[in-house]
């Protein structure tokens, strides 16, 4: 089973910052929180992942907890073309175990 | 292009016709992995191989499911006498070996068995 938490779904207006969270509360301390997307008919497209501190990218933020119980990723300006299926994942076997994921929405 | 690339794109068989996709994987990863995807459902992990040696086998992988990479390079999965249930997306993805190694997927191959 995962063994992270998000939201079903959210909307964000595009041009704003979507902020998708995640809850992995049993994370183990070497475990890594990855994100991937993933658009209709495609395969999942990485974004960006981290361990303790927060990373950036040309894609998004990352954003963890000092305890690392939950995450938050960060899309700065949300476009259309970000409507997506957002996946967060807890790894450190290689073996990446994905949930339902949330369902990003953006509209005009 | 020098990512992951998968073939077919499509299949579509029917139900008892053996089928083998392939899988290209960016050719520095060491690992190759293979998920499969239902509709609505997130990627569940099959199996992964380190150069040609299989390390993990997931239970979904049945008896009728095998897969191979003879040379280390690129990576076959074969399904044997289809049912109808097979119909899915199967992912392939590589990766360099280690902790916080990212995996890089294919665009996949959507199998429908009739």
């Amino acid at each position: 089973d995962a063994k992270t938490t998000q939201p079903p779904s959210m909307d964000c207006a595009e041009g704003r910052a979507a902020n998708l969270p995640c809850n992995h509360s049993t994370i183990s301390g070497n475990e890594y929180v990855y994100w991937y997307r993933q658009i209709h008919s495609q395969g999942p497209q990485y974004i960006i992942h981290g361990l303790k501190n927060n990373e950036t990218n040309e894609m998004a933020s990352l954003i963890i907890t000092e305890d690392r119980k939950s995450s938050t990723l960060i899309l700065p300006h949300a476009t259309l073309r970000d409507t997506a299926v957002y996946y967060c994942i807890v790894d450190y076997t290689d073996k990446l175990i994905f949930g339902t994921g949330t369902r990003l929405q953006v509209f005009p | 292009d020098t990512g992951v690339s998968q073939n077919p794109r499509h299949k579509i068989t029917k139900r008892g016709q053996n089928v083998t996709f392939r899988c290209d994987p960016i050719s520095e990863h060491n690992r190759l992995y293979w998920y499969r995807q239902t509709l609505g459902q997130g990627p569940e992990f099959l199996t992964y191989f380190q150069n040609e040696a299989q390390l993990e086998k997931s239970r979904l992988l049945s008896d009728r499911f095998s897969a191979e990479r003879p040379k280390g390079s690129f990576s076959t999965l074969e399904i044997q006498r289809t049912e109808q249930g097979d119909s899915a997306m199967y992912l392939c993805a590589s990766s360099t070996a280690g902790a916080g190694k990212t995996q890089y997927f294919g665009p996949g191959t959507r199998l429908l068995v009739l």
